[in-house]
């Protein structure tokens, strides 16, 4: 039972444009979500998160955005740059220090 | 600050073998965790520990997988026998509080990669 879904599983975009990555939940006990990033041969490294209480959480070129009662967050990255191209993993808890659900997650890829 | 420490990095091992995965969390975290990430998926929790016990097991195959966290620090994870399904990244993470705790992130380290052939 998937209850964290990325149904993208790629997108590509161009140096400088924005990457809107999207993911939806279906547990609505999910309080905490968290955007992990992930490249090649290495763990997932923590990118931001958001809490439930909150509808917009910003970090320089990261943005992320939670819509409770569409039950839907989105990741914005603005400007993207090569250096963003790796596989985000969009992840959700009842409560921060509980295990995380995780997406699939979206391979994005950032052209020059 | 060091991270989450794993070993081995990869490991091959034939089916019905044994094989077993070390990881030693950042220093002060009292929550660790074991997740499995099969290829295309996302990671899958095996079992989570506060200090030395025991919050969940519930996805954790029990009749070959065992884990656990002497002293509340480094962990082990094992695979007795081994299933060609088995192959995976097995990757531990840990955090600085557990469920009682406040808002927290947990951190991952680089994983242990498993082929069973």
């Amino acid at each position: 039972d998937q209850q964290v879904k990325q149904n993208s599983p790629s997108l590509s975009v161009q140096e400088g444009r924005i990457s809107i990555l999207n993911c939806d939940y279906t547990n609505s006990m999910f309080d905490y979500f968290l955007w992990y990033k992930k490249y090649p041969a290495e763990g997932p490294t923590f990118l931001i998160s958001i809490s439930s209480i909150k509808d917009k959480n910003e970090d320089g070129r990261f943005t992320v955005f939670l819509n409770k009662s569409a039950k839907h967050l989105s990741l914005h990255i603005v400007p993207s740059q090569p250096g963003d191209s790796a596989v985000y993993f969009c992840a959700a808890s009842p409560y921060s220090g509980y295990a995380l659900n995780f997406g699939k997650g979206t391979s994005l890829l950032v052209t020059p | 600050e060091a991270g989450v420490a794993q070993s081995p990095r990869y490991k091959i091992i034939e089916k019905r073998q044994s094989v077993a995965f070390w990881c030693n969390p950042i220093s002060g975290h009292a929550t660790l965790y074991w997740y499995q990430q099969i290829l295309g998926q996302g990671p899958k929790l095996l079992i989570q520990f506060q200090n030395n016990g025991v919050v969940d097991d519930s996805q954790l195959p029990k009749d070959r997988f065992s884990a656990e966290r002497l002293k509340g620090v480094d962990s082990t994870l094992k695979i007795q026998p081994a299933k060609l399904e088995d192959s995976a990244v097995y990757l531990c993470a840990s955090s600085l509080r557990g469920p009682q705790g406040a808002r927290n992130t947990i951190y991952f380290g680089e994983g242990s990669w498993l082929t069973v052939v």
